[in-house]
């Protein structure tokens, strides 16, 4: 079994719905990211999660939001659909070593169409 | 602002011939070095990492990178590239004292010719 799953692997939806993107993990791993691929553009931070109690916005966080339900779920709403939130996203996991050293793992991503 | 440059958008090679993809970094805080790679329709694999020592690393699938601080460069390489390596290829890189964030490159499709 993979160790980081997103649900959907795919979604289209349409300009104004509502959807959430959904992220478990069975790493163990406290920390937890969003991410977006855009063709062109790498990777950029949505928001972040150290642990259920903490979430930090990132780079591009607006239109955007998430809940960490449990250490090992994280999930990321779109509240309103835009055609610009096409893309792929990813989940990603991690833990701070004692070296403070923290290595990323990801997810299949989810590939999302707006319409 | 850290920043990552992949400046190579596209890179095509024969199978069987050597591969360097670039990766350059600008900061002045001491980097956390990644490769991954994103194969068609998949998630972003881990190649190889650096955090310290020996700046010469190795990877999976026959990779190695070297971290060159004084070119700020994080270059991966193989001698002999499989079909199956065609992917696009993404540095990333984090900072200490920064570590919750990866900066990522944008990327450099590789192609390879039979």
């Amino acid at each position: 079994d993979a160790d980081v799953t997103q649900t959907p692997r795919n979604r289209i939806t349409k300009t104004g719905k509502r959807i959430m993107l959904e992220c478990s993990q069975t790493k163990g791993h406290d920390r937890m990211y969003w991410y977006r691929q855009d063709p062109g553009l790498g990777l950029r931070l949505i928001y972040y999660s150290f642990d259920v109690k903490d979430i930090n916005k990132g780079e591009i966080s607006d239109g955007y939001s998430v809940s960490r339900q449990a250490q090992a779920k994280f999930s990321l709403s779109l509240e309103s659909a835009i055609p610009n939130q096409t893309a792929l996203y990813f989940c990603a996991t991690s833990e701070l070593t004692s070296g403070r050293q923290e290595t990323q793992y990801f997810g299949p991503g989810t590939r999302l169409l707006v319409l | 602002a850290q920043s990552v440059t992949q400046p190579d958008i596209h890179i095509t090679v024969s199978e069987g011939a050597s591969l360097e993809l670039r990766c350059n970094y600008s900061y002045g805080a001491t980097p956390y070095l990644f490769w991954y790679v994103q194969s068609p329709g998949q998630g972003l694999q881990l190649l190889l990492k650096y955090f310290s020592g020996d700046t010469l690393v190795q990877g999976i699938k026959g990779f190695e990178a070297e971290f060159k601080r004084s070119q700020s460069s994080f270059n991966l390489r193989k001698p002999s590239v499989h079909w199956s390596d065609a992917a696009e290829y993404f540095c990333a890189v984090g900072f200490s004292g920064s570590a919750r964030q990866l900066t990522f490159g944008s990327g450099t499709q590789l192609t390879v010719l039979p």
